[in-house]
C-alpha cells in the first residue's frame, strides 16, 4: 500500500539555526501523488504549509520549502533560520489528484523544538 | 470566515459509556472526514463522508459509528467506550473530485478522549 515516513521526532533545534525533516514516500497505487507538509501548533488544527503536485516542482510557504524529487521518492521539508514560533508537529502527506481527500496517506509527524 | 469547529475540545469517559463528538464546517465542501491521531502512527481515517446522508467507512472504522445529517455536520459515536480508544480526534473537509484543491483537507481544533 501507499505510505510515508518521515523523521522520528522530537527535533530540537536552536533559533537562526537551519532545519531538514526528512520524508519518505511510496505510492504504489497512485501513478502520480501531491505532496503535502501541514503543521500543527499548539491547541490547533492541521493546516497546508506547502503542497506540490509535479514532480521536480518546489514548494514554499513561511520560509519553509520542499522539492518533490520522483527519483528517491523524497519530499524533504527545509528552512534555513527556524524562529521559536516554527515549534509545532509537522506532517508530510501523500494525496491521489484523481480522488478526494479519503485517499491522503500521512506520516507519523514529527514534532520540531526550537529554542531561544 | 470559513472553519471547521469540533466540540468538546476534550471530554472523559469511563469505559462503556456514550460519547458523541460533533463538527461543523462552513467551508461548502461536501466532503467531511473522521481521523484518530496516536503516538507513533499518522493520522488514521476512522470513517467519511460525501454529503448529507452518506457515509463510507475508513481504514480504522471498528468500535465507531458516524452520521452525516446536513452539508455542514459531521458525528462520531462511540457507543460502547473501550481505553484503547483514547485518542486524538480530528475532523476534516474538503472539495469534491475534480473541484481546485479536491484532496487538500482542512481540520478542525481537535477533541481529546479520555476512556477511563
Amino acid at each position: 500500500g501507499d505510505s510515508v515516513t518521515q523523521t522520528e521526532g522530537p527535533v530540537t533545534v536552536s533559533e537562526s539555526e537551519s532545519l531538514i525533516i526528512n520524508c519518505t514516500y511510496s505510492a504504489t497505487s497512485i501513478a502520480y501523488p501531491n505532496l503535502f507538509w501541514y503543521v500543527r501548533y499548539p491547541g490547533e488544527g492541521l493546516q497546508l504549509l506547502l503542497k506540490v503536485i509535479t514532480a521536480g516542482q518546489k514548494g514554499s510557504s513561511r520560509g519553509f520549502e520542499a522539492t518533490y524529487n520522483k527519483e528517491t521518492t523524497s519530499f524533504h521539508l527545509q528552512k534555513a533560520s527556524v524562529q521559536e514560533s516554527d515549534s509545532a508537529v509537522y506532517y508530510c502527506a501523500l494525496g491521489d489528484p484523481l480522488t478526494g481527500g479519503y485517499k491522503v496517506v500521512f506520516g507519523s509527524g514529527t514534532r520540531l523544538l526550537v529554542s531561544p | 470566515e470559513a472553519a471547521v469547529t469540533q466540540s468538546p475540545r476534550n471530554k472523559v469517559t469511563v469505559t462503556g459509556g456514550n460519547v458523541t463528538l460533533s463538527c461543523r464546517q462552513t467551508n461548502s465542501h461536501n466532503y467531511m472526514y473522521w481521523y484518530r491521531q496516536d503516538t507513533g502512527h499518522g493520522l488514521r481515517l476512522i470513517h467519511y463522508s460525501y454529503g448529507a446522508g452518506n457515509l463510507q467507512i475508513g481504514d480504522v472504522p471498528d468500535g465507531y459509528k458516524a452520521t452525516r445529517t446536513t452539508q455542514e455536520d459531521f458525528f462520531l459515536l462511540l457507543e460502547l467506550a473501550s481505553p484503547s480508544q483514547t485518542s486524538l480526534y480530528f475532523c476534516a473537509s474538503s472539495g469534491s473530485p475534480g473541484q481546485p484543491s479536491q484532496n487538500t483537507l482542512y481540520f478542525g481544533a481537535g477533541t481529546r478522549l479520555s476512556v477511563l
